[in-house]
């Protein structure tokens, strides 16, 4: 079964710094997401991707944040100077049609430092 | 925006009664409603979903009722078993161009042997 795969695993940064978290989408999807988890808590909603543009972003998804598709397979967040609350488990998601199943990678783990 | 509210946020069950997890949400327009369970450390996995147009769905042991009129749908999990352990969480969407999923915060099941 296909699946989305997130690099790296792990990021320790140090504050300030900036941190790109990549994703590859199962093949045929259309619809690209970002969550975050911070340890314990619910999954929140930060920014959809679809047609190579922003089609939605939450309140969480501010100036420091951006999404990018390279390629046609990577899909990458970009935090520009990372925060301690920036702390948490980033998961990529894609679905291949606008009302279908996520399907999650299994995550970065984001530690600022 | 939709919000997603989920009970109990913690439940303990002897293995092989029943569990049953609600939640509600605030925006009728919301018309597709999956639940995932994620397991300590890993990513959310889907495990049964329903739409607005259905009461009810059943996989097997696991079932989700759907109240369009009350806003709220349940799990059901019959004859537990340890490996149902897991975090459990119900989302909404309305299945708009670029719509988020929406989450609650959880229900956190331990299966008793």
């Amino acid at each position: 079964e296909p699946e989305v795969t997130q690099t790296p695993s792990h990021q320790v940064t140090q504050m300030g710094q900036e941190v790109i978290l990549r994703c590859v989408p199962i093949s045929n999807h259309l619809y690209f997401y970002w969550y975050r988890q911070i340890l314990g808590q619910k999954v929140e909603f930060l920014v959809s991707f679809y047609n190579n543009e922003i089609s939605e972003k939450s309140e969480i998804f501010d100036d420091q944040f951006s999404v990018e598709r390279p390629d046609g397979s990577n899909f990458t967040l970009k935090i520009r100077s990372t925060k301690l609350e920036d702390s948490a488990m980033y998961f990529c998601a894609s679905s291949d049609t606008y009302n279908s199943p996520l399907h999650f990678g299994n995550g970065t783990r984001l530690t600022v430092t | 925006g939709e919000n997603v509210e989920q009970h109990p946020s913690t439940l303990s069950v002897q293995e092989g009664d029943s569990a049953v997890i609600k939640c509600t949400y605030s925006d009728s327009a919301s018309n597709y409603f999956p639940w995932y369970k994620q397991e300590l450390g890993k990513r959310p996995q889907l495990i049964i979903d329903i739409r607005s147009n259905v009461g009810e769905k059943k996989d097997q042991r696991i079932a989700v009722t759907l109240n369009k009129t009350a806003k709220h749908f349940s799990l059901h999990i019959t004859e537990t078993q340890p490996e149902d352990s897991a975090v459990y969480f119900c989302a909404a969407s309305k299945g708009n161009y670029g719509q988020n999923f929406v989450f609650g915060p959880g229900t956190r099941l331990s299966v008793l042997p």
